[in-house]
């Protein structure tokens, strides 16, 4: 079945430091991807998505590239905030299969003056 | 639109008690999803409805578990009986039809089982 990997958290950044969290996928067909972010008490919120290969999704500063060739969807951000404390969910979304999101496991991403 | 909305915002109840969580979906929307959210499993699909219609419910971790979607602007998720290991966050999100359209959160509710 479908699946995301993404890398293991807690990241922890200095301020204005370049970000980058890793995020694989498993999936038949052609799925869309997603970055969702978490913030302290809320729920998910979308960051950005990309529908087919090489489309770069992109957001708030952060960008991330669907690479067909690796089945990856890393998200990246050139300098981080503290405002950019929080937890991000890659997913995927597999209308082959199913309607529904699969989601990783979520990395936490701490950020510091 | 007020985006998808859930209650309660927190809820906190004895094992063995019966829990509701209701959630209202953005109007418009097609799908509506059930998700629960805990330190140890993270975020975990229960349960999702396409037109009112329960698809795939692989994800209800017990018969104690059951959702409902009465009509387009409700739905609620049940605990019968709540036990202390279904302590989680318990999200609902809905979304559009189509291929390349996201999904859109609630707020959540916090269960507490004590």
């Amino acid at each position: 079945g479908d699946s995301v990997t993404q890398m293991e958290g807690p990241v922890t950044l200095s301020e204005e430091a370049f970000l980058t969290i890793n995020c694989t996928y498993t999936a038949t067909g052609y799925p869309s991807l997603f970055w969702y972010v978490q913030y302290p008490g809320e729920g998910l919120q979308l960051l950005l998505k990309a529908t087919k290969a090489d489309d770069k999704g992109s957001n708030k500063g952060f960008e991330a590239t669907y690479r067909k060739e690796t089945t990856s969807f890393h998200l990246e951000k050139g300098s981080v905030q503290v405002s950019d404390s929080a937890v991000y969910f890659c997913a995927l979304m597999n209308i082959g299969t199913a309607s529904k999101l699969t989601f990783g496991t979520g990395t936490r991403l701490q950020v510091t003056l | 639109d007020a985006g998808v909305i859930q209650s309660p915002r927190h809820e906190v109840t004895e094992m063995g008690q019966e829990v509701t969580l209701r959630c209202k979906p953005i109007s418009g929307h097609d799908y509506l999803f059930w998700y629960r959210q805990t330190m140890m499993r993270g975020l975990e699909l229960l349960i999702y409805f396409n037109n009112n219609v329960p698809i795939d419910d692989s994800g209800m971790p017990e018969d104690r578990f059951s959702a409902k979607m009465p009509n387009a602007s409700f739905s609620t998720l049940k605990i019968q009986p709540s036990e202390p290991r279904d302590s989680a966050v318990y999200f609902c999100a809905s979304r559009m039809g189509g291929r390349n359209t996201e999904a859109f959160f609630g707020q959540g509710t916090r269960l507490t089982v004590v």
